[in-house]
């Protein structure tokens, strides 16, 4: 079976924190995720990796930064954590073209 | 740019009921679609997916998705709801891969079934 792991299941954090939320993933798969989950607004994708040391920004990356030095591991960074940061963190990994993403199990981030 | 759009973010159908939750999509490439759904708590599980093979495709739980380029369409529909299929239901589109590889998905679909 796919494993994608989070590092936190919860987190809090106090504003203008430096926030590092982890993700690896045991597939070998080229393209990682990460997306923040919000009532209402479905999935939105902060940035996408399709290669180490590549990436790529998604419909919300202001205040996120993202690393890729393993093709496993796929960071994303909250420089200074702020609450509207306050959300569902979903890491998601997937292989070749067309085939379907395995999710994490979200960090549930609070920022106070 | 690929993008989706699910309308109705709820749905109320009786047990033994239709089900029909609708998914446009916009894509500048011919797209690989999927719908997932996400179980209270649980994480996200796909459902189907369409990968330009046929354009009617089967899923699990008794779920299916027909494609339809000329209306831009992946609606899902389930001919007899389940107590155990309220969930919540998302749409997703990718272009191809590398830096056109990212996966969009849509707001969502909270599915609710009365007894």
């Amino acid at each position: 079976d796919v494993k994608v792991t989070q590092s936190s299941r919860y987190l809090v954090k106090r504003t203008g924190e430096k926030v590092f939320l982890e993700c690896v993933q045991d597939m070998d798969h080229e393209n990682m995720f990460w997306y923040r989950q919000d009532p209402g607004l479905g999935l939105r994708l902060i940035y996408f990796s399709y290669d180490v040391k590549m990436k790529e920004k998604g419909d919300i990356p202001e205040g996120y930064s993202v690393s890729r030095e393993k093709k496993e591991r796929f960071s994303l960074i909250l420089e200074s954590a702020s609450t509207n940061q306050t959300s569902m963190y979903l890491c998601a990994s997937r292989g070749r073209l067309g085939t379907e993403a395995f999710f994490g199990q979200g960090t549930r981030l609070t920022v106070v | 740019a690929q993008s989706v759009t699910q309308l109705g973010s709820h749905v109320s159908v009786s047990e033994g009921a239709l089900v029909l939750l609708r998914c446009n999509y916009s894509s500048s490439v011919p797209p690989y679609l999927f719908w997932y759904v996400q179980y209270p708590n649980q994480g996200l599980q796909l459902l189907l997916k369409y990968t330009s093979a046929a354009t009617l495709v089967k899923g699990i739980n008794g779920f299916e998705a027909e494609f339809k380029k000329s209306e831009t369409s992946f609606h899902l529909t389930k001919p007899s709801a389940h107590m155990r299929d309220a969930a919540e239901y998302f749409c997703a589109v990718s272009g191809y891969g590398g830096s056109q590889g990212n996966l969009i998905f849509g707001k969502g679909t909270k599915l609710s079934v009365k007894p």
